[in-house]
């Protein structure tokens, strides 16, 4: 069975590195995306970014390249998004999702449950 | 980028009741990348649609997508109790990729 299946709820403060995770089961990541969405509070889904992590080629949304990174390990089938310092605006669900189908357009099939991040002083 | 602008916002239907929702894209979806998402409260999303039209893993026959260029449509047929939820399309043939904001299925 695919699973992805993300690290645990963060409280974080500004100013406050942070890197969080998703470990795929029941399928390899090599030969396949790794996608991250990202879910404010009551809002809907905005896409951040798409990591192949057999070559680690990634596309940012330009909205979000440079607040955070993505980065992934094939050999043990876990992908990260991390930030450097974090910001009350980031406090938000984030999901990761594999990609699948066409190599140069994906689409995102199985998520994984979720890691909320709060970020307050 | 792409902006898609889903409608209604709120769909009030009772169960068995048939349910259609719009997703417009501000211009055309490369090659038909166009997918339908699934999402309960407390819950991920779950892909329901991709390509436009096919049908994800699982995914019950009363669900079907259509469309081409900007417009495109999910249709449930029947309204089961468990389909009440908020349906987000999204495009993923333009990068950056973009969902629209969402239509929530609610029962009257």
């Amino acid at each position: 069975e695919v699973q992805l299946v993300q690290s645990g709820a963060e409280v974080k403060k500004p100013g406050e590195s942070l890197k969080i995770s998703c470990q795929g089961y029941g399928f390899s990541f090599t030969g396949t995306w790794i996608g991250w969405v990202r879910q404010m509070p009551g809002k809907g889904l905005e896409w951040m970014g798409i990591i192949y992590p057999t070559d680690s080629d990634t596309k940012y949304n330009p909205s979000f390249r440079g607040q955070v990174i993505i980065s992934a390990d094939r050999s043990i089938n876990a992908a990260y998004l991390q930030w450097s310092s974090l910001k009350a605006s980031d406090t938000a669900m984030y999901y990761c999702a594999r990609g699948v189908g066409d190599p140069l357009r994906p689409h995102l099939d199985n998520w994984g449950q979720g890691t909320l991040v709060t970020v307050s002083s | 980028e792409i902006v898609l602008t889903q409608s209604p916002a709120t769909l009030s239907l009772s169960p068995g009741e048939r349910a259609t929702l719009s997703c417009r894209a501000s211009q055309s979806v490369s090659s038909g990348y166009l997918a339908w998402y699934q999402q309960i409260p407390g819950q991920a999303p779950r892909l329901l649609i991709y390509g436009t039209s096919s049908r994800a893993t699982d995914i019950p026959d009363r669900f079907s997508g259509s469309g081409s260029g900007t417009d495109f449509t999910l249709t449930i047929t029947r309204l089961e109790p468990e389909d009440f939820a908020v349906y987000y399309c999204h495009q993923y043939g333009t990068s950056p990729r973009t969902f629209g904001q969402g239509t929530k299925v609610e029962i009257k």
